[in-house]
């Protein structure tokens, strides 16, 4: 049974590009969350897609777009990219409805904005 | 703002002795709390989660319990074992929202 797969794992990219990263949820899940680990602090969370809609937005500005596909998978977008975007970017699984399901993680995509 | 407070950014204990992870939080809207562990250069692993609707929740060597009067909720591993070193979130939900609150996390090192 496969978890939440997250691509690439790793990119450098320089201050004002574009970034996409992508995220497959585990096998079953239907709920893909996106959340920003910045040094030394607790994952942020940026948004979260449900039948390809976001759910809900964190605190985070309109440069950070998602997507997600029929076949659950999603994509995060960040554009006019900051150096203080550096952080592990963290994708999250889970069936649909609130709380009281387990949230799974994926390795993360360490994102260096220079 | 920081809804979840894991004050203690670290902890060292000895194999085979018990380790206390604290957590605090402010929203009384959170009705789920879960317990997630973390190595460097990988993502979170879930751990182990609790209802607020109980007040322990137990599975093998690890038990979280709840004291929602005082917004606080531990973890407990008995006994430690050397693979148990890694960083240790503590995060609440609620039923209203979906996003999890995560804190700032605590080292645990335990020792030989």
């Amino acid at each position: 049974d496969a978890g939440v797969t997250q691509s690439p794992t790793h990119l450098i990219k320089t201050r004002g590009q574009q970034v996409t990263l992508r995220c497959s949820p585990k096998s079953g899940h239907d709920t893909v969350s996106w959340y920003q680990q910045a040094l030394g602090q607790g994952p942020q969370f940026i948004f979260q897609y449900y039948e390809e809609e976001e759910r809900q937005r964190g605190n985070f500005p309109d440069r950070f777009s998602g997507h997600q596909f029929p076949n659950y998978s999603s994509e995060l977008n960040v554009n006019a990219l900051l150096l203080g975007d550096s952080a592990l970017y963290l994708c999250a699984s889970s069936l649909a409805e609130g709380s009281g399901n387990t949230i799974y993680f994926g390795e993360g995509s360490w994102l260096t904005v220079v | 703002d920081q809804q979840v407070k894991q004050n203690s950014p670290s902890l060292s204990v000895q194999e085979g002795r018990i380790s206390i992870l604290n957590c605090d939080y402010t929203n009384s809207m959170f009705d789920y709390f879960l317990w997630y562990k973390k190595y460097p250069a990988e993502g979170p692993t879930f751990l182990i989660s609790i209802s607020s609707i109980k007040d322990k929740n137990e599975d093998g060597r690890f038990t979280v319990f709840l004291n929602k009067s005082a917004k606080h909720l531990s973890l407990h591993i008995v006994p430690s074992q050397p693979g148990d070193s890694a960083v240790y979130f503590c995060a609440g939900n609620s039923n209203s929202g979906y996003a999890l609150n995560f804190g700032k996390g605590t080292s645990l090192l335990v020792t030989p």
